[in-house]
């Protein structure tokens, strides 16, 4: 079993619709998660952090459940900008380092 | 300002050939990472280093060596290249905490031919 398991997608949505992410991960021990951005021939940038009450950044909502160790984005009116690749990440290095696991990734493709 | 630099972004050359690819971040950060990217996308961790005290290795051929001079530079020398190296290495640094984020660099593309 992968560590950080995505559906590889790709999701094709039209502008405007909401669209939702999920990733599922392994180690229960792991400390922190992020969902990160890729863009084509890019390097990866963070999206946002995910926390254990949920969090939201404008369009975008994160949430975190530790007890099934799953985490979703879910994205709202989506934009032409928003294609990417998404990946999930999970941080399991002990307390005082990182050590990040990537998800192979969500690709997401808007079309006017 | 680049945060985090590569160079070279670009570099193709024969099996057998040692080449090095070099990292450097001006971020003030104290931990630096370098990943592998496969053709099939999936980023991997190779090495990180902290303050040039080396705190992870994954099962990496002993091929690839890192060498961090300062805690700015985190350099990456593999010997002996093979087909199966060509993929895409990504620099990062973070600060020495768990909840902050990875900066990385643009990537370095490297084919063997």
């Amino acid at each position: 079993r992968k560590e950080v398991e995505q559906d590889p997608g790709p999701f094709n949505v039209p502008e405007g619709a909401t669209v939702a992410f999920n990733c599922t991960y392994s180690n229960s021990a792991s400390q922190s998660f992020f969902w990160y951005r890729q863009d084509c021939r890019k390097e990866p940038k963070l999206l946002m952090s995910v926390y254990s009450s949920g969090n939201e950044d404008g369009r975008f909502t994160a949430q975190l459940n530790r007890a099934s160790q799953y985490i979703s984005l879910l994205i709202r009116d989506s934009k032409l900008s928003d294609s990417a690749t998404y990946l999930c990440v999970v941080n399991i290095g002990e307390t005082g380092f990182q050590k990040l696991v990537f998800g192979t990734g969500t690709r997401l493709l808007v079309s006017p | 300002d680049t945060a985090v630099s590569q160079t070279p972004k670009y570099l193709v050359t024969q099996m057998g050939n040692d080449k090095s690819i070099k990292c450097e971040q001006n971020l003030g950060h104290d931990t630096m990472y370098w990943y592998k990217q496969d053709s099939k996308k999936f980023l991997k961790i190779m090495f990180s280093y902290n303050n040039k005290e080396l705190i992870i290795n994954e099962t990496v051929p002993n091929r690839f060596s890192p060498k961090s001079p300062d805690k700015a530079h985190l350099n990456l020398h593999i010997n002996s290249l093979e087909l199966g190296d060509s993929a895409v290495y990504f620099c990062a640094s973070s600060p020495w905490t768990g909840r902050e984020t990875q900066y990385f660099g643009p990537g370095t593309r490297l084919l063997v031919l």
